[in-house]
C-alpha cells in the first residue's frame, strides 16, 4: 500500500520561502507509471494544483504560481519537495502531496494523497 | 485554463435517497475526468476517474456519467458516511497543461 507524508515548518513568515517535502513509502518514487504533484486548499475553500514533477525530474508549474514555486525530487530518499518563495497570507493552506498514474502516456487523476499539512503565512 | 462549475454548491438529501452532482467544463475534457470525496479534516479520496470508473474499494452506490463538458455524480441511496464535500477534476493535458477542480458541491443530510 502506497502512502505519502508530507512534512516541513508549519509556520513561514511573510516574503520567505515555504519549504515542504513528501515521503512516498510502499512504493519507488522511481517507477515510471507515476507523476508526483503538489495540491493545497486554504481553509474552507477548494483544491488547487501547484505542480508536479516525474522521477526524471521534468516538471510542470500552475501558471499561476510558476514564478514562485520548485518542485524537485531526491529518488535516493524516496522523496520530493516543494519550494514557494515570496508568501504571504494568501498562501496559507493545507498542502497536500499526491499521486498521479499515466495510462499510455496520459498523466491523470490522483489516485494517492498524503494527510496534508498546514502551512500558516504569518509574522 | 479549463474552468470547472460545480452544482448546486449545498444539496440536502435525507438518508436512503439518491443524490445528483453535476459538474460542467469550460470546453471538453472528453472522459479525462475523476470524482472525490472529502471529509472534515481529510485528505479526498478518489472515488471516480474516467468519468464513469469507480476507483478500487469504492461501493456499487456510487456512479459517474457524461463526456465532454457534462459530468454527473449520482450516489444512489445515502449512508450516513457519504455526507461530506465532493469535487470534480479535469486532466485533460491540453495546454496550458494544469490540473483544474471544481469549487465543490457539500452534501448535507436533510
Amino acid at each position: 500500500q502506497v502512502q505519502l507524508q508530507e512534512s516541513g515548518p508549519g509556520l513561514v513568515k511573510p516574503s520567505q520561502t515555504l519549504s515542504l517535502t513528501c515521503t512516498v513509502s510502499g512504493g519507488s518514487i522511481s517507477s515510471g507509471s507515476y507523476y508526483w504533484s503538489w495540491i493545497r486548499q486554504p481553509a474552507g475553500k477548494g483544491l488547487e494544483w501547484i505542480g508536479r514533477i516525474y522521477t526524471s525530474g521534468s516538471t510542470n508549474y500552475n501558471p499561476s504560481l510558476k514564478s514562485r514555486v520548485t518542485i524537485s525530487v531526491d529518488t535516493s530518499k524516496n522523496q520530493f519537495s516543494l519550494k514557494l518563495s515570496s508568501v504571504t497570507a494568501a498562501d496559507t493552506a493545507v498542502y497536500y502531496c499526491a499521486r498521479s498514474i499515466t495510462i499510455f502516456g496520459v498523466v491523470t487523476y490522483f489516485d494517492y494523497w498524503g494527510q496534508g499539512t498546514l502551512v500558516t503565512v504569518s509574522s | 485554463e479549463i474552468v470547472m462549475t460545480q452544482s448546486p454548491a449545498t444539496l440536502s438529501v435525507s438518508p436512503g435517497e439518491r443524490a445528483t452532482l453535476s459538474c460542467r467544463a469550460s470546453q471538453s475534457v472528453s472522459s479525462n475526468l475523476a470524482w472525490y470525496q472529502q471529509k472534515p479534516g481529510q485528505a479526498p479520496r478518489l472515488l471516480i476517474y474516467g468519468a464513469s470508473t469507480r476507483a478500487t474499494g469504492i461501493p456499487a452506490r456510487f456512479s459517474g456519467s457524461g463526456s465532454g463538458t457534462e459530468f454527473t455524480l449520482t450516489i444512489s441511496s445515502l449512508q450516513s458516511e457519504d455526507f461530506a464535500v465532493y469535487y470534480c477534476q479535469q486532466y485533460n493535458n491540453w495546454p496550458p497543461l494544469m490540473y483544474t477542480f471544481g469549487q465543490g458541491t457539500k452534501l448535507e443530510i436533510k
